[in-house]
């Protein structure tokens, strides 16, 4: 099976930066989409092919991709933005391509 | 963009389940449709996948063979029909829209819960 692997938890204080890992053998010759999901509510996309973000992200949200990790990072961090972030990538050697890493709490101190 | 899910509740183990999804605000037919679940405190699944004219589906193991994904353009709106349920189905159901594999899942519904038990 295909696994991405992410820290279970990350905290941060206002103000600071966040950086949350995606780590696969060889991520980096994939394309890794990042997403937001809040208590109660759906995902939402915050970084697209590594490094893009969809209309409307602010851009405190950046993404990186090399070699075996990927990397969300969080500058100016917020009390809105804890929550929980899952990395995912399509992985088109296999049956069923998507794959979704396990998911980071970010806790804002 | 808009993608409101409905059809969850309580379904006893073995039973079956039809979930639509409407969207509007796009056009249907230009995407990729797919319905990601996650049981409650727990990560996320991409269970099934449909392409734009729904003639080709894509299944994850834990659901092949029992969930059918379909679509209907005309009335623009996703389904998945569920049966022989599983108490490990119990999870909330998310529609999501996928431009292309290189884009990911760029809108959701809000999700419907499904609860399998007896």
């Amino acid at each position: 099976s295909d696994v991405l692997t992410q820290p279970p938890s990350v905290s941060v204080a206002p103000g600071q930066t966040a950086r949350i890992t995606c780590e696969r053998d060889d991520i980096g010759s994939k394309s890794v989409h990042w997403y937001q999901q809040k208590p109660g509510q759906a995902p939402v996309l915050v970084v697209y092919a590594d490094v893009d973000r969809p209309s409307g992200i602010p851009d405190r949200f950046s993404g990186s991709n090399s070699a075996n990790t990927a990397t969300l990072t969080i500058s100016r961090v917020e009390a809105g933005d804890e929550a929980d972030y899952y990395c995912q990538i399509y992985n088109s050697s296999r049956d069923h391509p998507w794959v979704f890493g396990g998911g980071t709490k970010l806790t804002v101190l | 963009v808009h993608l409101e899910e409905s059809g969850g509740g309580v379904v006893r183990p073995g039973g079956a389940l039809r979930l639509s999804c409407e969207a509007s605000g796009f056009t249907f037919d230009d995407y990729g449709m797919s319905w990601v679940r996650q049981v409650p405190g727990k990560g996320l699944e991409c269970i099934c996948a449909i392409n734009w004219n729904g003639v080709t589906t894509v299944y994850a193991d834990s659901v092949k063979g029992r969930f059918t994904i379909s679509r209907d353009n005309a009335k623009n709106s996703l389904y998945l029909q569920m049966s022989s349920l599983r108490a490990e189905d119990t999870a909330f159901y998310y529609c999501a829209r996928e431009r292309s594999a290189s884009y990911g899942f760029d809108f959701w519904g809000r999700g419907t819960l499904v609860t399998v038990s007896s």
